[in-house]
């Protein structure tokens, strides 16, 4: 089992919709988590941090569920601008290795 | 404002050939990092520089070698090319521990035959 995981996608979307996906982890003493957003043959870039308390901005809400294991991401009212894959990334405990998970892609459609 | 800048972006390489990646920022910031990113794979951490002067492995450091030349610059050397290092590589850097956002260069994508 991979220590961070998330569905591959694609998740074919019509604009406006709702979409969420999740990312699970396997390492408990996990404290730093992440959301990156990646556009094609581009570098990641930060979308947001999650917190323990949850974390909105805008259209995107973040959630961490530390007794599950998994964060959440939760975009609202799609844009077509939203395609993209998403990236989740999660400390190991160590403070300079994050362990990433694939990416999920995301394709909003008009 | 430049960010993290590494060169060059794309390379092609013969089996056992070497070369080295460069990667500077101007954020001045403390931890560096590089990783290599295949399909359905995420990114893998390879080297870290968590500050000027060190440097320790990652995920995947075998066949690579790293310089943390001053607190501006990290490069990445591949001292004899295989072509299981086909991959695009990121260069990227945090202000201190990877609690903090991580920045990004474009990539370079190199391809060994």
């Amino acid at each position: 089992r991979k220590e961070v995981e998330q569905d591959p996608g694609p998740f074919n979307v019509p604009e406006g919709a709702t979409v969420a996906f999740n990312c699970t982890y396997s390492n408990s003493a996990s404290q730093s988590f992440f959301w990156y957003r990646q556009d094609c043959r581009k570098e990641p870039k930060l979308l947001m941090s999650v917190y323990s308390s949850g974390n909105e901005d805008g259209r995107f809400t973040a959630q961490l569920n530390r007794a599950s294991q998994y964060i959440s991401l939760l975009i609202r009212d799609s844009k077509l601008s939203d395609s993209a894959t998403y990236l989740c990334a999660v400390n190991r405990g160590s403070n300079y290795q994050l362990i990433w998970g694939a990416g999920t892609k995301l394709i909003i459609k008009p | 404002n430049a960010g993290v800048t590494q060169t060059p972006k794309f390379q092609v390489l013969k089996t056992g050939q070497s070369m080295t990646l460069q990667c500077a920022q101007d954020m001045n910031h403390n931890s560096m990092y590089w990783y290599r990113q295949d399909p359905g794979m995420g990114l893998r951490l390879i080297y870290y520089s968590a500050s000027e002067g060190t440097t320790d492995k990652g995920e995947v450091p075998n066949g690579y070698n790293v310089s943390r030349l001053n607190k501006r610059e990290f490069s990445l050397r591949l001292e004899s090319a295989a072509p299981s290092q086909t991959s695009v590589y990121f260069c990227a850097s945090t202000k201190g521990s990877t609690s903090t956002e991580a920045f990004f260069g474009q990539g370079t994508r190199l391809t060994v035959v």
